[in-house]
């Protein structure tokens, strides 16, 4: 079946830094990948929306210069958080959606703690 | 905006007792609609779907959810609960308009807890 992994699983920062997360479809190509971000306890809440070739689309109120957005390949997407503050300490997951069909898989999450 | 809303964020059965867990989809067009579990620390998986085919669909693990229209719900349910059980759980929906995107909207979730 479809399987998307994400890289790293867990990361801890510094403030300040940059971080890179990425969003693999491992046997399928994924012409579009989402991102969302959970905070504890909560539901998802999308970030943005990753196409292959061109920019990423962000919902209202994410700041693109903040959370950097790649989808170079048909099978990888990155997430990049530049400048992280404790305030964006949260798991983050991706899911890849497979053409031609409604339905999303998701990748495991990747925990960030900005320190 | 089209949106879901779970009522409850927590519910709490026993072992073998039936689980119900309640959606509720805002939309004047039947929706794209979903249900994913979530196991802590991790991503989610897909547990059945709504695709405008039959109204009462089958997932995996034993769950299914019904389709009403005149309620405009889509609750999950689950028979006999078992202490695998225990989990997150999230209605979701695909926006009118966005069918071909795969834009997934998430309900707020439900912390399902099994009791011995």
């Amino acid at each position: 079946g479809a399987v998307v992994s994400q890289h790293p699983s867990w990361v801890i920062c510094k403030s300040g830094t940059s971080v890179k997360i990425e969003c693999r479809s491992l046997d399928f190509q994924a012409t579009t990948m989402f991102w969302y971000r959970q905070f504890p306890k909560q539901s998802l809440m999308l970030m943005a929306t990753s196409n292959e070739g061109s920019k990423a689309t962000y919902e209202q109120g994410v700041e693109k210069d903040k959370f950097l957005i790649n989808h170079a390949s048909l099978t990888l997407s990155t997430l990049t958080v530049t400048s992280a503050h404790p305030e964006d300490s949260s798991f983050y997951i991706c899911s890849a959606r497979i053409v031609g069909a409604n339905v999303l898989t998701f990748g495991a999450g990747s925990r960030l703690t900005v320190l | 905006a089209q949106s879901v809303t779970q009522l409850g964020s927590h519910v709490s059965v026993s072992e073998g007792a039936l689980v119900l867990l309640r959606c509720n989809y805002s939309s004047s067009v039947p929706p794209y609609l979903f249900w994913y579990v979530q196991y802590p620390n991790q991503g989610l998986q897909l547990l059945l779907k709504y695709t405008s085919a039959a109204t009462l669909v089958k997932g995996i693990n034993g769950f299914e959810a019904e389709f009403k229209k005149s309620e405009t719900s889509f609750h999950l349910t689950k028979p006999s609960a078992h202490m695998s059980d225990a989990a997150e759980y999230f209605c979701a929906v695909i926006p009118a308009g966005s069918s071909n995107t795969g834009k997934l909207i998430f309900g707020q979730g439900t912390t399902l807890q099994v009791k011995p």
